[in-house]
């Protein structure tokens, strides 16, 4: 089925441990996104690639680094992880043309957690 | 600073009863798009309906309607005919000529037997 997938689903960390958590569109869309859900907080953007080859901050990025590897992929790397960054990790994408209002396209998720 | 504000954590409604999740946002913007996003207990985010700041009509998707009051910026979700399916995560979201997405903390609701 056509989506958004992420891997891996759940990861259990330790303090420090680096990982890097994968998302893979086949929709062709131009714009990527990481979020992280915590409770009572909604969801944050913490990086974003507007189109192939360019990336920008969200709300959240400290801790953490992505790759828009190519138009299909946009890797997000924790370096050194802390307990803080326990969440669950949404990737998604969109068309985002300007002046296109299509919704994202979620991934399933992964829930971190940082021991 | 663009917010999205959803002011009732937690919502119950019988089934097949309608029920109202409310949605407030602050913007200068003038063009921008509204968005309710669902998320059952699976996790997945799913795109309940639409709604483009330019259209003064009030998008609706089957059972879902949208209370779009652009004056007092608010953007309330009507559910009717309540289903047990219906429970999940609800989350508001805006978005402008940006690439990004502002979303509320979201509303939960449980429709009960």
């Amino acid at each position: 089925n056509a989506g958004v997938t992420q891997t891996p689903k759940f990861q259990v960390l330790k303090t420090g441990q680096s990982m890097t958590l994968q998302c893979a569109q086949d929709m062709n869309h131009n714009s990527m996104y990481w979020y992280r859900q915590d409770p009572g907080m909604g969801l944050r953007l913490i990086y974003y690639s507007a189109s192939e080859g360019t990336t920008d901050k969200g709300e959240v990025p400290n801790g953490y680094n992505v790759s828009r590897l190519n138009k299909r992929e946009f890797s997000l790397r924790l370096e050194s992880a802390a307990p803080s960054q326990t969440s669950v990790y949404f990737c998604a994408s969109s068309e985002a043309r300007t002046g296109a209002h299509d919704g994202y396209t979620f991934g399933s998720g992964t829930r971190l957690t940082v021991v | 600073a663009q917010t999205v504000t959803q002011s009732q954590p937690e919502m119950s409604v019988q089934e097949a009863e309608t029920v109202t999740l409310s949605c407030t946002y602050d913007t200068s913007e003038n063009n921008y798009y509204l968005f309710w996003y669902k998320q059952p207990p699976s996790r997945q985010m799913i795109l309940v309906i639409r709604q483009e700041a330019y259209k003064q009509q009030n998008a609706t998707e089957n059972r879902f309607s949208v209370n779009f009051q652009k004056a007092a910026k608010s953007f309330s979700l009507k559910i009717s005919d309540s289903q047990l399916g219906d429970t999940a995560m609800y989350f508001c979201a805006f978005r402008t000529g940006t690439y990004k997405y502002i979303f509320g903390t979201g509303t939960r609701l449980k429709v009960l037997a």
